[in-house]
């Protein structure tokens, strides 16, 4: 079945910092794939999303880029902040019309000033 | 208010009790979903709901019931509450798709539960 691997954490970094979440995933056919967010207290929010390969997706000073070769799509910010502080998780949906979302484990990152 | 709430957000109850989570969205979006999310395994599809009145299982569904009689409800009730149900239950919706469309799932704010 479907499968998303991501980094362990926790990830402690200073701000400006740069960062990458790994992931990868497995899976049939032409997923899509999507990165979310969880701030403390609250629910999932999507953070980006790629549909086909080569795709980057973007949104805050975040990036992901779809690598079917490598099926890959690790989550890349270049200066991070305090208030990126949160768990980020990576998804894959099967596509067109699919309603189904399957999660990675999460990764919490926490931003110290 | 627009989008999607959870009633209780936090709820204790004992082992052996009945408890319902409901879940509320205002956008008539068509699919709805109840997510448990527990350390070590991020979040796992517990079922979800393609319209009103047709529900269906997902990964881990033993010891939950949904209902679906109106589009912007979904309540999970865990019939017989074990502590191995302790855990922070997400609900979400999404639009039906048409070909090639890709679907953003939105979240509730989460329920906390804690079976004691």
């Amino acid at each position: 079945g479907d499968s998303v691997t991501q980094m362990e954490g926790p990830v402690t970094l200073s701000e400006e910092a740069f960062l990458t979440i790994n992931c990868t995933y497995t899976a049939t056919g032409y997923p899509s794939l999507f990165w979310y967010v969880q701030y403390p207290g609250e629910g999932l929010q999507l953070l980006l999303k790629a549909t086909k390969a080569d795709d980057k997706g973007s949104n805050k000073g975040f990036e992901a880029t779809y690598r079917k070769e490598t099926t890959s799509f690790h989550l890349e910010k270049g200066s991070v902040q305090v208030s990126d502080s949160a768990v980020y998780f990576c998804a894959l949906s099967r596509g067109a019309g699919s309603y189904q979302l399957t999660f990675g484990k999460g990764t919490k990152l926490s931003v110290i000033p | 208010d627009a989008g999607i709430t959870q009633s209780p957000r936090y709820k204790i109850t004992e082992t052996g009790r009945q408890v319902t989570l409901m879940c509320h969205q205002t956008w008539s979006h068509s699919y709805m979903f109840w997510y448990r999310q527990d350390l070590g395994h991020g979040l796992r599809l517990i079922y979800y709901s393609a319209a009103a009145d047709i529900t269906d299982k997902g990964e881990v569904p033993d010891g939950y019931v949904v209902s679906r009689s109106k589009t912007e409800n979904f309540p999970l009730t865990l019939e017989s509450a074990t502590r191995s149900q302790t855990s922070v239950y997400f609900c979400a919706s999404m639009e039906r798709g048409g070909s090639g469309a890709w679907n953003e799932q939105f979240f509730g704010p989460g329920t906390r539960l804690t079976v004691l």
